[in-house]
């Protein structure tokens, strides 16, 4: 089993849709992470959880609402997105969010918005 | 902020050849350098790190310098392989809060 898993691999919706993507690591971490990977871009990391608690928001739009109900699973709510938000979503974990700790990523949510 | 740049965005090399792929860093205070890979409908993995207390890690066929002064890093893969072949990641943080900056990648070719 893989230490983080993400649902579903790939998701087609329209601009007024409301999906959900899910994350779920195995790896005992106390913090979460959700990235951005757009084509020829640098990953851009959009929130960060530490023991459920949100410790950071990088100036990500309010369609993108996240929720992590534990420290094993973190959600990414998606509500009326627009064409530029077509991307690949990575989840991640590390032990903490402070020191020199690895990051681990799931395969990532393929998002198409027509 | 820390900016990473990473170069070259492309490299195709002969199976069997050295690869070496290079970032700078522009935060001297960057302590934490790790290498991801990531193949094709996969997440990025990572493959080794290094921290600013060393100047070198090796784990087989893949090597990581790291050069305080320049504020630059690379990795280094020799006796390359086929299933080398993938986009490789570079990115730096800090110890204060690990926010990751990552480079834009290289995606590194290795024919037979």
């Amino acid at each position: 089993e893989t230490g983080v898993t993400q649902t579903p691999r790939h998701l087609v919706m329209g601009m007024t849709n409301k999906k959900s993507l899910k994350c779920e690591q195995h790896l005992g971490h106390n913090a979460m992470y959700w990235y951005k990977q757009s084509a020829k871009k640098p990953l851009e990391l959009m929130f960060v959880y530490s023991l459920e608690e949100r410790v950071e928001n990088n100036s990500v739009p309010s369609r993108f609402s996240p929720e992590c109900p534990n420290s094993s699973h973190l959600f990414l709510h998606l509500h009326t997105l627009q064409p530029e938000d077509s991307a690949l979503y990575l989840c991640a974990s590390s032990q903490t969010v402070g020191g020199l700790q690895p990051q681990h990523f799931g395969d990532g949510t393929r998002l198409s918005i027509l | 902020g820390e900016n990473v740049e990473q170069h070259p965005s492309t490299l195709s090399v002969q199976e069997g050849d050295s690869a070496v792929i290079k970032c700078t860093y522009s935060d001297s205070a960057s302590n934490y350098f790790p290498w991801y890979k990531q193949e094709l409908g996969k997440g990025p993995q990572l493959i080794i790190d290094i921290r600013s207390n060393v100047g070198e890690k090796k784990d087989q066929r893949i090597a990581v310098t790291l050069n305080k002064t320049a504020k630059h890093f690379s990795l280094h893969i020799t006796e390359t392989q086929p299933e080398d072949s993938a986009v490789y990641f570079c990115a730096a943080s800090n110890t204060g809060f690990q926010k990751l900056v990552f480079g834009t990648g290289t995606r590194l070719l290795v024919s037979p």
